[in-house]
């Protein structure tokens, strides 16, 4: 399967402070790449579709002035989390989809962020 | 909301038996069912699917079948293996080239030598 990279794996940052968590497709150009978040005993929730080139499509509920995405090349995007607060701790996972219409996404081992 | 719902968190099994991990959802617009399996400290990895206009998929060991009428899914592991331990998770998606993955919470499964 497709090598998804995730950096840093593991994040722990003062409230107010911002993080930016990099997620790289190692294998393919990912025309398209998504952001989740996965809370305690909660499933994976989408937050937002990152597409090369044009902004990110934020998922209802998800602010797009606190959760930065930029896909700025085929390999590479950043999500960033402006001004974290201690319910912003979570654990944030991109994956990446080689061409619209397939369905396999391929997932990154995600990053634990921590804000005390 | 939860619309994809795995209500059992953990599952033992010996190994040589079969595994069956169950899924429920309530959105009747799912087309396209996955399955995922998690290794700790690492990302989902894509494990089998099944469209909605079969009932049943099969791939080696792991078998998906999906039983639209009661919105119920269910992967088959046979025969369990203890490298298949791991947490798995069934996803659901809403109509064809959708971004959107509808996750349950996964299930552990430990697969007992």
């Amino acid at each position: 399967g497709a090598v998804v990279s995730q950096h840093p794996s593991w994040v722990i940052c003062k409230s107010g402070t911002s993080v930016k968590i990099e997620c790289r497709s190692l294998d393919f150009q990912a025309t398209t790449m998504f952001w989740y978040r996965q809370f305690p005993k909660q499933s994976l929730m989408l937050m937002a579709t990152s597409n090369e080139g044009s902004k990110a499509t934020y998922e209802q509920g998800v602010e797009k002035d606190k959760f930065l995405i930029n896909h700025a090349s085929l390999t590479l995007s950043t999500l960033t989390v402006t001004s974290a607060h201690p319910e912003d701790s979570s654990f944030y996972i991109c994956s990446s989809r080689r061409e619209r219409g397939t369905d396999t996404q391929y997932f990154g081992p995600g990053t634990r962020l921590t804000v005390l | 909301d939860q619309q994809v719902k795995q209500n059992s968190p953990s599952l033992s099994v010996q190994e040589g038996r079969i595994s069956i991990l169950n899924c429920d959802y309530t959105n009747s617009m799912f087309d396209y069912f996955l399955w995922y399996k998690k290794y700790p400290a690492e990302g989902p990895t894509f494990l089998i699917s099944i469209s909605s206009i079969k009932d049943k998929n099969e791939d080696g060991r792991f078998t998906v079948f999906l039983n639209k009428s009661a919105k119920h899914l269910s992967l088959h592991i046979v025969p369990s293996q203890p490298g298949d331990s791991a947490v798995y998770f069934c996803a659901a998606r809403r109509q064809t080239g959708a971004n959107n993955l509808f996750f349950g919470t996964g299930t552990r499964l430990t697969v007992i030598p």
